[in-house]
């Protein structure tokens, strides 16, 4: 069973860059790595996925060392709305979501 | 696109009632999945459907029942609703199990 381990919180402040980083040191080959973005009283959405090194897309870049216990979501020059709960997921046959990290972006 | 819809999106019960939590997806997704979210805490799973006719239990599945009742639609029972089962219930689905998953808005279940 892959279990992540992240903060359980961070501040930033506007126009920063922001890393958030996750440790799963006993992901499996065929895992990949999956991160959320989760504002009050929705559900999670889907921020990004890899597998190795890195991978970038419109909202985020997710870096993933080549032992691959550990990642990293980098959200770059953060908005107040950027402020939400982020949670890391290696896959498992049992999708397991743990408490995320809670970012409160400051003005 | 509607995506993935729960109904309804708020319950009130008392104890020892039974109520059903609908799920449906028009992505043509393979998975689906349903967790509870308590206040301040992360999600966990209940039960998920790896495919259409199959089923299997997540981390917390006593105390309900789940139906794939067809590829769109998953479906999560309560029998006899207790106090502790007050929470936020998402459904989410996936075209695979390892990718990324679409959410619902949730449903806000209070039994009194």
């Amino acid at each position: 069973l892959a279990k992540t381990t992240q903060p359980i919180s961070m501040d930033s402040y506007e126009g920063q860059e922001v890393n958030i980083t996750c440790s799963h040191n006993n992901i499996a080959t065929n895992d990949y790595i999956t991160w959320y973005q989760q504002f009050p009283s929705q559900g999670p959405r889907f921020i990004i996925q890899g597998y190795k090194t890195k991978v970038t897309n419109e909202v985020a870049s997710l870096f993933i060392p080549a032992d691959r216990k550990s990642s990293t979501l980098s959200l770059p020059r953060v908005s107040l709305s950027d402020t939400a709960v982020y949670y890391c997921l290696a896959f498992d046959d049992k999708i397991i979501f743990g408490k995320g990290t809670r970012l409160h972006i400051l003005p | 696109n509607a995506g993935v819809t729960q109904t309804p999106k708020f319950q009130v019960l008392k104890t020892g009632q039974s109520m059903t939590l609908q799920c449906a997806q028009d992505m043509n997704h393979n998975s689906m999945y349903w967790y509870r979210q308590d206040p301040g805490m992360g999600l966990r799973l209940i039960y998920y459907s790896a495919s259409e006719g199959t089923t299997d239990k997540g981390e917390v599945p006593n105390g309900y029942n789940v139906s794939r009742l067809n590829k769109r639609e998953f479906s999560l029972r309560l029998e006899s609703a207790a106090p502790s089962q007050t929470s936020v219930y998402f459904c989410a689905s996936s075209e695979y199990q390892d990718y990324g998953y679409t959410f619902g808005s949730g449903t806000r279940l209070t039994v009194v």
